[in-house]
This record gives C-alpha cells, sequence and structure tokens, in this order.
C-alpha cells in the first residue's frame, strides 16, 4: 500500500531560525496536505497542493509539490514560538484513502 | 458555526469493557472519517463513512471496531472488549465534499485509556 515518509521526526531550532521538513510518497500522489497539531492538540487544515511543481505561501510558510507529485516540502522563515507542534503531511493516490505521514515535531528554544 | 464536536473528551475503561466514541461533524458536512494516534506517533487512518453508509473500512482492524453514522444523529466509534493497547487519542475529521479531497476539519479528539 501507499507510504507517506516524512523527515525529519525531530527538529529543534533556536528561535528565529529557518525550519523545513519533507514528505516522500512511495506511489504518485493527486493531491498532498498538510497540518498542524499544537502539543494536546488536534490536527489542523494548513493547505492542499494539486498540481505538479505547484508552490504556496502562507505569510512565513512556503509549500512546495514536486513535480513528479511524490515529494512535498514545507519551509518556516525565521521560526516563531507560535510555530512549535507537529506538522503532517497528508497524501492521497489512486484508490488509496489520504495517508498521514508521522510527522515533523518542530521544538524552538528562545 | 459550531466545528467538529467530539464526546467524551476523556474516556477510561477497563480491559473488556466497550467504549463508545461520538462525533457530531460540522453542520452541512455529511463525510466523517475516524483516525487513531498513539503518542509520539502519526494519525493512522480507520474509517470513512457518510450518512448511513461506510465508504472505506481499510484502516478498521477486523475485530472488535465497528462504526457507524446514522441518518440522525453522531457518528459513532465502538470499540468492544477493550484492551490496553487499545489506549490512544482518536480523532474525528469532517469534510464537506468527499473523496478525501476536500480539506478535513477535525475534531478536539477522545483520548481513550484503558487500565
Amino acid at each position: 500500500g501507499q507510504q507517506v515518509m516524512q523527515i525529519p521526526q525531530y527538529q529543534h531550532v533556536q528561535e528565529g531560525e529557518d525550519f523545513t521538513t519533507y514528505c516522500n510518497s512511495s506511489t504518485t500522489l493527486s493531491n498532498i496536505q498538510w497540518y498542524k497539531q499544537r502539543p494536546g492538540g488536534h490536527p489542523v487544515f494548513l493547505i492542499q497542493l494539486v498540481k505538479s511543481g505547484e508552490v504556496k505561501k502562507q505569510k512565513r510558510l512556503t509549500f512546495q509539490f514536486g513535480e513528479a507529485k511524490k515529494n512535498s516540502s514545507l519551509h518556516i522563515t525565521a521560526t516563531q514560538t507560535t510555530d512549535v507542534g507537529t506538522y503532517f503531511c497528508a497524501g492521497r493516490g489512486g484508490a488509496d484513502g489520504l495517508t498521514f505521514g508521522k510527522g515533523t515535531h518542530l521544538i524552538i528554544q528562545p | 458555526n459550531a466545528g467538529v464536536m467530539q464526546n467524551p473528551r476523556h474516556l477510561v475503561r477497563r480491559r473488556g469493557q466497550e467504549a463508545r466514541l461520538r462525533c457530531s461533524p460540522m453542520k452541512g458536512h455529511s463525510h466523517v472519517y475516524w483516525y487513531r494516534q498513539l503518542p509520539e506517533e502519526g494519525l493512522k487512518f480507520m474509517v470513512y463513512l457518510q450518512k448511513e453508509n461506510i465508504i472505506d473500512e481499510s484502516g478498521m482492524p477486523k475485530e472488535r471496531f465497528s462504526a457507524e453514522f446514522p441518518k440522525e444523529g453522531p457518528s459513532i466509534l465502538r470499540i468492544q472488549q477493550v484492551v490496553r493497547g487499545d489506549s490512544a487519542a482518536y480523532f474525528c475529521a469532517s469534510s464537506l465534499q468527499g473523496l478525501y479531497t476536500d480539506t478535513q476539519y477535525f475534531g478536539p479528539g477522545t483520548r481513550l485509556t484503558v487500565l
């Protein structure tokens, strides 16, 4: 079945540094979604990418969908303490349902 | 506009008991998804339902677990004869459209602890 891998599992950064998490699928995806989950909270939808090579920005967050539609990345510029949480990608390919990666835990040191 | 509601938020059961988790989707949403999350793990898809229909239950354990989404009332995830390994956070999500491509809005989750 479809597998979605996310790296790194944990990322420690100093406040103000940049952060990137990568998502790789074993199969070609029709779309990919990104979610953020704060500690003790529930996942909150951030964005969906559909087109090959698509790039979308939300303030300090930049999302990319690979040309082959098998990988994606989320980049945060100049992290702030409010960025703390776990970032999940979730991809759908073919007849499979939405498959979530295990997430990247972002820890920010002030 | 109320978001996705789940109750109870915390549920404690002894081994062998039954657990019933409820999910009320956002107003106007007829697609409901259930996920399980173990500590420090990602979300594992369990089941996708529309009103009165199970669309995809490929992530549901074959035994002890069942889900329904009746015409009236919330969606129910039922776990019979719970075991310690069932301890996890169970999240429900709803979407306006289905086919997995639409945005899923998550509820606050039910944290199940099996003693």
